[in-house]
């Protein structure tokens, strides 16, 4: 059985950063496509980024781009999302989410629970 | 960044009813559009991925089409457990985008 599970959540003060990581287990994990996708509170998701099998191709959503930095430890078998300088914009629930297919950049059909970051002084 | 626009905001139907669900998108997304659906407290299911196919586990029940830029999620007849919020993604071009989601709820 496919599990992700995140950590590293919390409230932290506006300017912070965070480290969030996602334990994956019941597949091949370096066989896949990894993505981070957060949801405001009341809000539709939004992708955030995502990284290839092999951790060497990244992408990331304009608003986040150069304060978070997708990686994995495919020894590990764990995927992190480090942020810097956040906002009171990035107060979301942080999913890890695991693509369909193994080793194509298709749609995630495997999320965690998410992880809850509160940005707030 | 492709904007998908959902229709209607809140669909409230009976069990047993047909439910129609649409999608458009701001420019071409070829077949690369998928549906979710997400109840309160949980992260999104996925339903149907490139355009129409189901994921596994999901019923019959629900089903995809496309004409041009205009995607439609059908529910062929509610069940109460079909309470939810659907969001469409595509993932033509990065960043990969949802629609702002449109909640069914059942009388």
């Amino acid at each position: 059985e496919v599990q992700l599970v995140e950590s590293g959540g919390g409230l932290v003060q506006p300017g912070g950063s965070l480290r969030l990581s996602c334990a994956a287990s019941g597949f091949t994990f370096t066989n896949y496509w990894m993505h981070w996708v957060r949801q405001a509170p009341g809000k539709g998701p939004e992708w955030v980024s995502r990284i290839n099998p092999e951790g060497n191709y990244t992408n990331y959503v304009g608003s986040v781009k150069g304060r978070f930095f997708i990686s994995r430890d495919n020894a590990k078998n764990v995927l992190f999302l480090q942020m810097h300088d956040l906002t009171a914009d990035d107060t979301a629930v942080f999913y890890c989410a695991r693509t369909l297919t193994p080793g194509e950049k298709t749609v995630p059909d495997s999320w965690g629970q998410g992880t809850l970051v509160t940005v707030s002084s | 960044e492709i904007v998908l626009t959902q229709s209607p905001g809140t669909l409230s139907l009976s069990p047993g009813e047909r439910a129609t669900l649409s999608c458009r998108a701001s420019q071409s997304v070829t077949n690369y559009l998928a549906w979710y659906q997400q109840k309160p407290g949980q992260p999104p299911r996925l339903l149907i991925h490139d355009t129409s196919n189901r994921a596994a586990g999901v019923p019959a029940r629900f089903s995809a089409s496309v004409s041009g830029t205009d995607f439609t999620l059908t529910v062929s007849s509610l069940e109460p457990d079909d309470s939810a919020v659907y969001y469409c993604l595509q993932r033509s071009a990065w960043p990969w985008t949802f629609g702002q989601g449109t909640k069914v709820e059942i009388k």
